[in-house]
């Protein structure tokens, strides 16, 4: 079964500190997708990125920056020179695809609080 | 261009009445999830629709009943509402391959917020 876990519950960093929010997944699956996704406190849901396990090349988009690492199952998102607007509860999410059928398993999420 | 509507945003029922939560996409996307929310546990499916006329339970399907309506379409039924069934509700939508870069695997709408007493 497909498992993803965020150990951190709640991180709180003073602003313009880089902070990074760690995933790791567990799939049986040899194709699969992860994703970031971002809940601020109006509670939509913010999708961030995704990355395909089969391209293991990290990504950057302006402060925010990805690591995916098979060897580790791991899939961090580092937030850099952290802002006010950051905060926010941010998910990791692992896809299976299943004949046309996609479907998402959440993390339970970390809740990050950028301090003034 | 709304993407995923969902209605009504906020709800409170008494324990033992029904009701059904609706959501619409305007994608043209073939799949549909409902979500639930809860502190500390993340988002959790409920039910899919891989497509018009087919529904499957997903990892909490226990006291709900899904109805995909049409293709763009996909309802969440109470039928006896009870108070651990208090959460917030996210329907989404996606395309049937995830192989194009760049696709956003799933639209979410802004969530229903459930209250049982």
């Amino acid at each position: 079964a497909q498992k993803v876990t965020q150990a951190q519950t709640e991180i709180s960093v003073v602003e313009k500190e880089d902070v990074t929010l760690d995933c790791v997944y567990e799939t049986r699956d040899t194709t699969y997708y992860l994703f970031w996704y971002k809940q601020p406190p109006s509670g939509e849901l913010v999708f961030l990125i995704r990355r395909n396990s089969f391209d293991e090349q990290n990504e950057i988009s302006g402060r925010y920056s990805w690591n995916f690492q098979k060897s580790t199952s791991s899939f961090n998102f580092t937030i850099t020179a952290s802002q006010v607007v950051d905060s926010a509860v941010y998910f990791c999410a692992l896809g299976e695809t299943n004949f046309g059928n996609e479907k998402l398993t959440f993390g339970t999420g970390t809740r990050l609080t950028i301090i003034p | 261009n709304a993407g995923v509507t969902q209605t009504p945003k906020f709800q409170v029922l008494k324990t033992g009445q029904s009701m059904t939560l609706q959501c619409a996409q305007d994608m043209n996307h073939n799949s549909m999830y409902w979500y639930r929310q809860d502190p500390g546990m993340g988002l959790r499916l409920i039910y899919y629709s891989a497509s018009e006329g087919t529904t499957d339970k997903g990892e909490v399907p226990n006291g709900y009943n899904v109805s995909r309506l049409n293709k763009r379409e996909f309802s969440l039924r109470l039928e006896s509402a009870a108070p651990s069934q208090t959460s917030v509700y996210f329907c989404a939508s996606s395309e049937t391959r995830w192989g194009r870069m760049g696709n956003q695997p799933q639209h979410f709408g802004d969530g229903t917020r459930l209250s049982i007493l």
